[in-house]
């Protein structure tokens, strides 16, 4: 099984301010990863997928890097509606695994 | 527009049975997988199970394999999970999502409670 590994898991910023989320896999997952974002009370969210690709209508303030075992998501200048909890997830191998979440708060 | 509204969650008691469904309509259901998501309370986001369009490949979890089984009527555009033996451990809110491309989910629906507890 590949365990991913989020980081940090709080982060504690101001609207305006840039978010760099971390997801770590234990081996390497190619560039199948996909971030997901979680408001209270709502179904997640898909916002990237394989890597880098961002889904329709998603802002262009939302973006993802990385491959084999490293990812970001980098939030480039948060907005209110972006304080969430967002999740990475792997389609490399079964079964399918979710990071443990990051939680972006108001500082 | 895309829409799945699970169903059947509930207060059950340990070893017990439950059967979720989930409603789709917007799209042909039958060209897409379908999955079961789960939250327990607080937690972060455990995939739980995947049926094929045509529900010829299934796919489970380990922390559930032998214990629930996943199936799906094309002709009422409905995915279910059979879910037998609960534990404690199975108390989550468990989401069916549609199949994004490949094995990514997207959307999600609203979720069904499911609470397992003497």
């Amino acid at each position: 099984e590949i365990v991913l590994t989020q980081s940090p898991a709080t982060l504690s910023l101001s609207p305006g301010e840039r978010a760099t989320l971390s997801c770590r896999a234990s081996q390497s997952v190619s560039s199948y990863l996909a971030w997901y974002q979680q408001k209270p009370g709502q179904a997640p969210r898909l916002l990237i997928y394989d890597a880098s690709n961002r889904v329709t209508d998603i802002p262009a303030r939302f973006s993802g890097s990385g491959s084999g075992t490293d990812f970001t998501l980098t939030i480039s200048s948060l907005e209110p509606e972006d304080f969430a909890v967002y999740y990475c997830q792997q389609r490399r191998i079964w079964p399918l695994t979710f990071g443990g979440g990051t939680k972006v708060e108001i500082k | 527009e895309v829409q799945l509204l699970e169903s059947g969650g509930g207060l059950v008691q340990p070893g017990g049975s439950l059967r979720l469904s989930c409603a789709a309509s917007g799209f042909i259901f039958s060209n897409y997988d379908m999955n079961w998501v789960r939250q327990a309370p607080g937690k972060g986001l455990e995939w739980v199970s995947t049926i094929s369009g045509g529900g010829d490949k299934i796919y489970y979890a380990d922390s559930v394999k032998g214990r629930f089984t996943i199936s799906r009527d094309n002709a009422k555009n409905t995915v279910y999970v059979q879910m037998n033996s609960l534990r404690a451990e199975d108390t989550a809110i468990y989401y069916c999502a549609k199949q994004f491309l490949y094995n990514w989910f997207d959307p999600w629906g609203q979720g069904t409670l499911v609470t397992v507890s003497s």
